[in-house]
């Protein structure tokens, strides 16, 4: 099993869709990355959370330690939100485990 | 601020040789990881330098090694090439080695021959 979990892999939606990605990780951690992947390979970070919720524009990041869990959500979707988002934990001073990621796709 | 800079972006080599991909981080930040992400495997951690020293190291093999300069660019050497190192090499950098946000460079996509 993996450390980091994430659901679904896959993600088809229409513009304008709510969206809800999901990880689950199985050590402890103190900090969780939600990371987005362009089709080019540039990787950038969205968030960085150790407790509770973050927002920025259309993006929303929560976290609960206690039950290990994070979820990244997209109001409003568009096109070019298509791309593959990450869950990663740090679980060694600033070595990151990462989730399998979630393909994106948001159809006009 | 300049980002994380990569180098070089593409390379093809042929099972045997050695490659040498270099990483500049942001002026000011003194940590670099650096990731290996193939579609087999995902993203996995390689390994950290902070003030020149080695400080965390993933499940690779010898063949991969690091090193990091006093103005904190860093470089990663990968010797014997195999089919299976073809990959892309991401490094990225933080200012410190507390857990904080990691910015990545672009990456350095490696075929293997």
């Amino acid at each position: 099993k993996n450390e980091v979990e994430q659901s679904p892999q896959n993600l088809t939606a229409q513009e304008g869709e709510f969206i809800t990605i999901n990880c689950s990780y199985s050590v402890g951690i103190s900090a969780l990355h939600w990371l987005q992947q362009h089709p080019g390979g540039g990787i950038v970070s969205l968030f960085m959370l150790s407790s509770g919720k973050k927002k920025h524009g259309r993006l929303i990041a929560t976290i609960n330690i206690q039950e290990k869990h994070s979820s990244l959500h997209i109001t409003a979707s568009h096109p070019r939100d298509s791309a593959v988002y990450i869950c990663a934990v740090f679980t060694s001073g600033s070595r990151l485990t990462f989730g399998e990621g979630t393909q994106l796709t948001v159809n006009p | 601020k300049a980002g994380v800079t990569q180098t070089p972006r593409y390379l093809i080599k042929t099972r045997g040789q050695q490659v040498t991909l270099s990483c500049s981080p942001i002026s000011g930040h003194r940590s670099v990881s650096w990731y290996q992400q193939t579609p087999g495997q995902g993203l996995q951690f390689l390994f950290e330098y902070f003030s020149e020293t080695q400080r965390n190291k993933g499940n690779f093999p010898g063949r991969f090694s690091g090193r990091q300069f006093s103005n904190s660019r860093s470089e990663m050497n990968v010797s014997t090439l195999e089919l299976g190192d073809s990959a892309l090499y991401l490094c990225a950098s933080s200012f410190s080695r507390n857990q904080e946000t990691q910015y990545f460079g672009p990456g350095t996509r490696l075929l293997v021959l």
